[in-house]
C-alpha cells in the first residue's frame, strides 16, 4: 500500500500521559499536513511541513501539541500532558505541491479517559 | 479568515435521483475549491477540486462539481444516484492570496443518504 499510513491506528491514553502519533506520507510528497477531527465537525487544520521545515502552525495547536519531520520522510504529532478535551482523530495528510489535492491517511484516534 | 458552510447536515435522495449537496465558501483572494468523501473507518478520499478554467468540473464516482463566483458557491452534484454514494462529504477550501495558508479550512460535512 503506497498511501499515506498512520500509526498507530487506536490510543487509549489517561490524561496527563503523553502520546506520540506517527505519519507516513507518500514518498514523493513533500508537503505533510495534520489536521484534528472531532465527532460532528470537519477535520481542523493543525500544522504543515514543506520537507522538514514547519512552515504554519493553527493557534489550534497550543503548547503541549510538538511535531517534528527530521528528514523531512515521516512525520511525529505529541501530545504532552493530554486533557479529555484533545480526545479526537488526528489525521495527516501529504501532497505535492501547493494548492493541489491532499491525501489522506486512515487517523489515529485518540481517547483520554 | 476563510469558512466554508455546508447548510445541509443531512441530505437524503432516492436512489436513480440526481443529488446537489450545497456548500457556500468565504476567502480573501481567489478560491481552491475541493470535495472530499468520508466513508466509515476510512480516510478522506478526494473527489475533485477546482483550481482554474471551467466552473463545470468533474471528478471521481461519476461526481461533478460547479463553481460559482458571484454567489461563492461550489455544489456536489450526480445525476444519478446510487446506494454506494451514501457517506459523509466535506467541502474543502484554500486561497492563493500569496503567503497565506496553506492547509483546508472544511465544512462540517453533509451526511448524503441514497435510499433504495
Amino acid at each position: 500500500d503506497t498511501g499515506v499510513s498512520q500509526d498507530p491506528r487506536h490510543k487509549i491514553t489517561k490524561r496527563g500521559q503523553n502520546v506520540t502519533f506517527r505519519c507516513d506520507p507518500i514518498s514523493e510528497h513533500n508537503r505533510l499536513y495534520w489536521y484534528r477531527q472531532t465527532l460532528g465537525q470537519g477535520p481542523e487544520f493543525l500544522t504543515y511541513f514543506q520537507n522538514e521545515a514547519q512552515l504554519e502552525k493553527s493557534r489550534l495547536l497550543s503548547d503541549r501539541f510538538s511535531a517534528e519531520r527530521p528528514k523531512g520522510s515521516f512525520s511525529t504529532l505529541e501530545i504532552q500532558r493530554t486533557e479529555q478535551g484533545d480526545s479526537a482523530m488526528y489525521l495527516c495528510a501529504s501532497s505535492t505541491r501547493s494548492y493541489t489535492e491532499a491525501f489522506f491517511g486512515q487517523g489515529t484516534r485518540l481517547t483520554v479517559v | 479568515a476563510q469558512s466554508v458552510a455546508q447548510p445541509e447536515d443531512q441530505v437524503n435522495v432516492a436512489e436513480g435521483n440526481p443529488l446537489t449537496v450545497k456548500c457556500t465558501y468565504s476567502v480573501s483572494g481567489n478560491p481552491y475549491l475541493f470535495w472530499y468523501v468520508q466513508y466509515p473507518n476510512r480516510g478522506l478520499q478526494f473527489l475533485l477540486k477546482y483550481i482554474t478554467g471551467d466552473n463545470l468540473v468533474k471528478g471521481s464516482y461519476g461526481f461533478e462539481a460547479e463553481f460559482n463566483k458571484s454567489q461563492t458557491s461550489f455544489h456536489l452534484k450526480k445525476p444519478s444516484a446510487l446506494v454506494s454514494d451514501s457517506a459523509l462529504y466535506f467541502c474543502a477550501v484554500s486561497s492563493y492570496s500569496g503567503g497565506g495558508a496553506d492547509g483546508l479550512t472544511f465544512g462540517k460535512g453533509t451526511h448524503l443518504i441514497i435510499q433504495p
